[in-house]
């Protein structure tokens, strides 16, 4: 079945405590993405990656990595998370063709105290 | 600066009337146009796009319409189903190979039997 996997799905951490979430898909896409979001702001692109070793920021970046050392993989590393990185993440992969567009994971829900 | 604007945040419609979510975008460039659906704990799932050739695309109950000079889209849905209550977003690139694509902040579908 293709998909996009995210893992965790729910995660509860403390201030300063790194921690990554994975994202993962079976579709051989190119294209792989993360979002944000939040209550009255919509879906916020945080970093995207068009292939292999190829990141850039979108429009939210600040406080998040990532890494594409693989295609079908795209980890968000938060290397000291905050409180104001409580939010619902989505994982994202496109082939980019058109008539396709961007498949989404089932969401990570994170909660930083 | 909200490039893509969904101004209506909830909309409850009756079940079998029509559907009309509205989308205003303010960056000329856009060329390409998509609808997403979003249920509770689940991602966001493609729904219908248009590219700015056009000025209607239609796929089963979902029709979306492009006015340009407007920068306007909309999507009906008719007839509406119970099945439709969902969070509907709006996103917008500047071509369906562009590696960013701009999300609204969503409209909460409610449709009443």
């Amino acid at each position: 079945e293709a998909q996009v996997t995210q893992n965790p799905r729910y995660l509860i951490t403390v201030t300063g405590k790194k921690l990554t979430v994975t994202c993962s898909q079976n579709m051989n896409h190119e294209y792989m993405s993360w979002y944000r979001q939040d209550p009255g702001l919509g879906l916020r692109q945080i970093y995207y990656s068009m292939n292999v070793e190829v990141t850039d920021k979108g429009d939210v970046p600040e406080g998040y990595k990532v890494s594409r050392k693989e295609k079908r993989n795209f980890p968000l590393i938060l290397e000291s998370p905050s409180p104001n990185q409580t939010s619902l993440y989505f994982c994202a992969s496109s082939p980019f063709r058109e008539g396709e567009t961007q498949y989404f994971g089932p969401g990570t829900r994170l909660l930083v105290l | 600066d909200q490039q893509v604007k969904q101004n209506s945040p909830s909309l409850s419609v009756q079940e079998g009337r029509i559907s009309i979510l509205n989308c205003d975008y303010t960056n000329s460039m856009f060329d390409y146009f998509l609808w997403y659906k979003k249920y509770p704990a689940e991602g966001p799932t493609f729904l219908i796009s248009i590219s700015s050739i056009k000025d209607k695309n239609e796929d089963g109950r979902f029709t979306v319409f492009l006015n340009k000079s407007a920068k306007h889209l909309s999507l009906h849905i008719v007839p509406s189903q119970p099945g439709d209550s969902a969070v509907y977003f709006c996103a917008a690139s500047e071509g369906y190979r562009d590696d960013k694509i701009i999300f609204g902040k969503g409209t909460r579908l409610h449709i009443l039997p």
